[in-house]
């Protein structure tokens, strides 16, 4: 059974910071893995997605790694704003499914 | 456009009821989902249909039950419902073969 570990479970930085999310799955047999980002009472919004063949994805300030056979993927958010506060998933898929982590929740200081 | 919907957004409701939540999606794909967070804001599958046929069933009791009148709607029915039944709970839809899951909004299901 997958299982997936988003650390820290929380984190808070001032404005301009680089962001470092962390995120562990125990089965590297994964077909992608994939971040989200989720703001309260709301729904998830898909940043990057990573195939099991590729080492990272890059979006504007985000980047995120992936180490499959460590089973780790680092997801960096560059010159944090206020506006990066959330929370941010990180989901593998396996089959047919995503499994999530508990997700990251980071609040960025102005 | 709304990509990803669910109607309703929140669902206010007594023990021992029944309820469903609906889900339709625009974007033409073909496998639709289920998940539900709980107040330790854990997502879960429940559910997954691909072309109207349901592919995963996790372990979700069978006061649960998911139904696809087409490609483009995965309705929830809820049998008399129970409190830990209260969580958010989230559709989401993808095609096949770019993995990529978009996301609705969140039905907040609260049974009193």
């Amino acid at each position: 059974k997958q299982e997936v570990t988003q650390i820290p479970a929380a984190l808070s930085v001032p404005e301009g910071e680089n962001l470092v999310l962390n995120c562990s799955f125990t089965d590297s047999a994964i077909y992608n893995l994939q971040w989200f980002r989720q703001d309260p009472g709301k729904g998830l919004t898909s940043l990057l997605l990573i195939q099991s063949s590729q080492r990272e994805q890059t979006s504007g300030r985000l980047n995120a790694s992936l180490d499959k056979s460590s089973g780790r993927s680092t997801l960096y958010i560059a010159a944090s704003q206020p506006g990066d506060s959330a929370t941010y998933l990180c989901a593998v898929k396996d089959d047919y499914k995503l499994s999530f982590g508990a997700g990251t929740t980071v609040t960025v200081r102005a | 456009d709304t990509a990803v919907s669910q109607t309703p957004k929140y669902l206010v409701t007594q023990m021992g009821n029944d309820k469903s939540i609906k889900c339709e999606q625009n974007l033409g794909h073909d496998t639709m989902y289920w998940y539900k967070q709980d107040s330790k804001k854990f997502l879960k599958i429940m559910f997954s249909y691909n072309n109207k046929e349901l592919i995963i069933n996790e372990t979700v009791p069978n006061r649960f039950s998911p139904k696809s009148p087409d490609k483009a709607h995965l309705n929830l029915h809820i049998n008399s419902l129970e409190l830990g039944d209260s969580a958010v709970y989230f559709c989401a839809s993808s095609q096949e073969g770019t993995h990529t899951q978009y996301f609705g909004p969140g039905t907040r299901l609260t049974v009193l």
